[in-house]
């Protein structure tokens, strides 16, 4: 069962478009939740927290809903350089030994000229 | 750059063998988190190192174990080596332990024959 589960992709869209990624996740306990994005054969690197008032970085959108255990991301007036996977991520629990981050699988978008 | 960096870039190693991966976290973090990333997967967890003790394991085998050093720096050590064992190896630095704020080095890829 998965724990963290996004939509499977690829997504191709034109520049200038708009995307929206969606992520759901299984544990009610989980604390803190994020957005990483991932270009071909490098690590992740984080792209927003996502906080329940949502939250927004330029053209970047972020929405979590607690109560659906539901996250999305959206991208506005999309650039050729978003070309990436975009990874949903979970942070879990409290005490020690529970800070593990929990990732989806990931969305990999291709902005087309 | 986030200051983390790993080593070896790649390696390849037979199925059986150990293998060592190293770590050197950013400044002034005192966390250190291990991930496996399989080709079209997210990163899963290993493990995770806080002022040199193991604060946290994923659904990991034994046989993967780690080590923490009093400037930060970590080991991944992978004994009896398996095919599936084939990842990129991630590892992410904190600043305290419970950070959410965690950055992750370029990877080891590991192809194991």
């Amino acid at each position: 069962r998965k724990e963290v589960e996004q939509d499977p992709g690829p997504f191709n869209v034109p520049e200038g478009a708009t995307v929206a990624f969606n992520c759901t996740y299984s544990n009610s306990a989980s604390q803190s939740f994020f957005w990483y994005r991932q270009d071909c054969r490098k690590e992740p690197k984080l792209l927003m927290s996502v906080y329940s008032s949502g939250n927004e970085d330029g053209r970047f959108t972020a929405q979590l809903n607690r109560a659906s255990q539901y996250i999305s991301l959206l991208i506005r007036d999309s650039k050729l350089s978003d070309s990436a996977t975009y990874l949903c991520v979970v942070r879990e629990g409290s005490g020690a030994g529970s800070y593990q981050l929990t990732f989806g699988k990931g969305t990999k978008l291709s902005v087309i000229p | 750059e986030t200051g983390v960096t790993q080593s070896p870039t790649h390696l390849i190693k037979t199925r059986g063998q150990q293998v060592t991966l190293r770590c050197s976290s950013q400044s002034g973090h005192n966390t250190v988190s291990w991930y496996q990333q399989a080709l079209g997967q997210g990163p899963q967890f290993i493990f995770q190192y806080y002022r040199e003790e193991e604060n946290g394991r994923g659904n990991f085998p034994p046989r993967f174990s780690g080590l923490q050093f009093p400037n930060y720096s970590s080991e991944l050590n992978v004994n009896a080596l398996e095919l599936d064992d084939s990842a990129l190896y991630l590892c992410a630095s904190s600043h305290k332990q419970g950070s959410y704020e965690q950055y992750f080095g370029p990877g080891t890829r590991l192809t194991v024959t």
